[in-house]
């Protein structure tokens, strides 16, 4: 149980173009979920917070017109990079908690983006 | 904000070898969690361990809340525990440490 899918895996977007990434949580109903960035060989960076219904919470120095997050429903989280540029290219990593019986917190396999 | 330390930052084993990974946190936390990242970027839940002490066959973990610090043990290690190892703790929200790359080699 408790698995988290990303989609795509991979996307290679041109500069200036708007790239969405879904994040499903399989087998459970999220009331959590949250979006990491990671360069490599580096830890894992914390974007925004979402909750189901609410407007996303970024951390500082995220622009959240850049990244926007949307929470539709309880399996459900979108991020979208928005007029991406090569600094966008990173590899982002979804992440859920149930928050009910526990909140041990769950990631998806990433999306690795390269902007041209 | 919490402060998540872990050492070693690196570490090569030879396979069949033991091994153990510290993690220390600077303030209280409401849990604690240790993941293993495979070559393709995959967190792997290994334990989810706010205190005591857990074992999952070859790997054990133990956190010792009153004095801030979790140790990850790995024994009889294989070439398939390659990877980086973090733990991260709640204080709010998860927060990552630095990770140890392991590199297991046959």
């Amino acid at each position: 149980g408790a698995v988290v899918s990303q989609h795509p895996s991979w996307v290679i977007c041109k500069s200036g173009t708007s790239v969405k990434i879904e994040c499903r949580s399989l087998d459970f109903q999220a009331t959590t979920m949250f979006w990491y960035r990671q360069f490599p060989k580096q830890s894992l960076m914390l974007m925004a917070t979402s909750n189901e219904g609410s407007k996303a919470t970024y951390e500082q120095g995220v622009e959240k017109d850049k990244f926007l997050i949307n929470h539709a429903s309880l399996t459900l989280s979108t991020l979208t990079v928005t007029s991406a540029h090569p600094e966008d290219s990173s590899f982002y990593i979804c992440s859920a908690i149930s928050g009910i019986t526990t909140y041990e917190q769950y990631f998806g396999p990433g999306t690795r983006l390269t902007v041209t | 904000g919490i402060q998540v330390e872990q050492s070693p930052p690196d570490l090569i084993l030879q396979e069949g070898a033991n091994s153990t990974l510290r993690c220390n946190f600077s303030d209280s936390v409401n849990n604690l969690q240790w993941f293993h990242q495979n070559p393709w970027g995959q967190l792997i839940n290994l334990f989810y361990i706010p205190s005591g002490t857990k074992q999952n066959g070859r790997l054990s973990a133990t956190t010792v809340a009153t004095e801030r610090y979790s140790l990850l043990y790995i024994s009889s290690s294989q070439t398939t525990d390659s990877g980086v190892y973090f733990c991260a703790v709640r204080g709010g929200k998860l927060i990552f440490g630095q990770g140890t790359e392991l590199s297991v080699k046959p």
